[in-house]
């Protein structure tokens, strides 16, 4: 079974903080995605990594950057957090083959920037 | 580009019921689409996928979808929902772009299937 984690469900930080969110999965997959869920918005790609430390913007990279040292860890930062990026933030994985494979998500981070 | 809408933010209905769940894509090339779903303070998980031959896809749970290449929709259907469907469903699309598409999901708002006793 694929399993995909999150390093926090719940996380509450400060206008200005750097804020880091850590995605690992366990099956070996190359390519890795971060996105961020608002309602009525849907998903939104931020980031996406097709190999270790191979990374390209999604739709919505400002104020985001991510990190990829090694293949089963992607991890989105936010450089100086601010209230508007408040969301919650899903991190999903594939395999690098033929598009009809699908993504594995994880649970989800749930951001509060105060 | 690729995008995808979903026609109803949110669909009430009654246990044993049947639903619809609308999706429209649109994209000058040919698309991939997908269904995931949502349960409460849960990651998505796939429900069931659209990748060529029959139109009709089924899925987990009793869900189903209807590919329309002429009307550009995918709605998923279920002929009686119980409780524990009350979810939110998002319809996606990916593009064959060779080697450089990586899967990449375009979503829809989604809409949000509340299911009362």
């Amino acid at each position: 079974d694929v399993k995909v984690t999150q390093s926090s469900r719940y996380l509450v930080k400060r206008t200005g903080e750097k804020v880091f969110l850590e995605c690992v999965q366990d099956m070996d997959h190359e390519n890795m995605f971060w996105y961020r869920q608002d309602p009525g918005l849907g998903l939104r790609l931020i980031y996406f990594s097709y190999d270790v430390k191979m990374k390209e913007k999604g739709d919505i990279p400002e104020g985001y950057s991510v990190s990829r040292e090694k293949k089963e860890r992607f991890s989105l930062i936010l450089e100086s957090a601010s209230t508007n990026q408040t969301s919650m933030y899903l991190c999903a994985s594939r395999p690098n083959r033929e598009v009809v494979y699908e993504q594995y998500f994880g649970p989800g981070t749930r951001l509060t920037v105060t | 580009a690729q995008s995808v809408t979903q026609l109803d933010s949110q669909v009430p209905v009654f246990e044993e019921a049947p639903v619809e769940l609308r999706c429209n894509y649109s994209s000058s090339v040919s698309v991939y689409l997908f269904w995931y779903v949502q349960y409460p303070n849960q990651g998505l998980q796939l429900l069931l996928k659209y990748l060529s031959g029959s139109t009709l896809v089924k899925g987990i749970n009793g869900f189903e979808a209807e590919f329309n290449k002429s009307q550009t929709s995918f709605h998923l259907r279920k002929p009686s929902v119980h409780i524990s469907d009350t979810a939110e469903y998002f319809c996606a699309v990916t593009v064959n772009a060779g080697g450089t598409s990586y899967g990449k999901l375009t979503f829809g708002q989604g809409t949000i299937l509340t299911v009362h006793p």
